[in-house]
């Protein structure tokens, strides 16, 4: 079993859909929780940062984490086909662990106009 | 802010040859980079944490004489991959993490395509 597990969909939504994307992990020591946003022959792109427990909201992307269920979730409101693109889960216990990043599988989103 | 680049974005190169790859924070120090390469529509796969100052931590697996890295500034971290063979070929990215903040944010740069002919 990977320590964090990822639907690698893909999955498709109408164009101002609201997308659902979520991780599970298995490592209660995580507490540091990020979304990064991957398109084709790029780098990841920080999109959401979040320590420990809680919701966090950034314009139309909110982040979710529930450390007691060891699931976290991204919501993306009125989703534009420029968010068609590969969204990778990433989270790490911090500097006891050297702050290495432990990815998701990554899901593809595609936004069809 | 918290900008990450790489050098080349891509390059090409012949089986034996040996091909460096720079990874610079732009706007803010790191004493931390770290490097991955991606095989296509897989995740990334760590390959070695590279302190400032002082040696790089490699993941298991990844062979640190082919694979050499060097920190040699708070802002600049290299990856050579030496005697390169088309089974190297690759996607490598670097990110760096902002030594001047408690947050454990990690910035990634563009990428390097790496093809050995």
């Amino acid at each position: 079993q990977k320590e964090v597990e990822q639907d690698p969909g893909p999955l498709s939504v109408p164009e101002g859909a609201i997308v659902s994307l979520n991780c599970t992990y298995s490592n209660s020591a995580f507490q540091y929780f990020m979304w990064y946003r991957q398109y084709s022959r790029k780098g990841p792109e920080l999109l959401m940062y979040t320590y420990s427990s809680g919701n966090k909201e950034d314009g139309r992307f909110t982040a979710q984490v529930d450390k007691s269920s060891k699931y976290i979730s991204l919501f993306i409101r009125d989703s534009q086909p420029s968010d068609s693109a590969t969204y990778l889960c990433a989270m790490n216990p911090g500097k006891a662990a050297g702050n290495k990043l432990t990815f998701g599988g990554g899901t593809r989103v595609l936004v069809k106009p | 802010g918290a900008v990450v680049s790489q050098h080349p974005s891509w390059v090409i190169c012949k089986s034996g040859t040996s091909v460096k790859i720079e990874c610079r924070s732009l706007d803010f120090q790191a004493t931390t980079m770290f490097w991955y390469r991606q095989f296509p529509k897989q995740s990334l796969m760590l390959m070695a944490t590279s302190n400032e100052g002082s040696k790089a931590t490699y993941e298991q697996g990844v062979e640190k004489d082919k694979f050499l890295i060097n920190h040699a500034s708070l802002t600049l971290s290299t990856l050579t991959v030496t005697s390169a063979h088309p089974e190297d070929s690759s996607f490598y990215i670097c990110s760096a993490r902002d030594a001047g903040t408690s947050k454990n944010e990690q910035f990634f740069g563009p990428g390097t395509r790496l093809t050995v002919l």
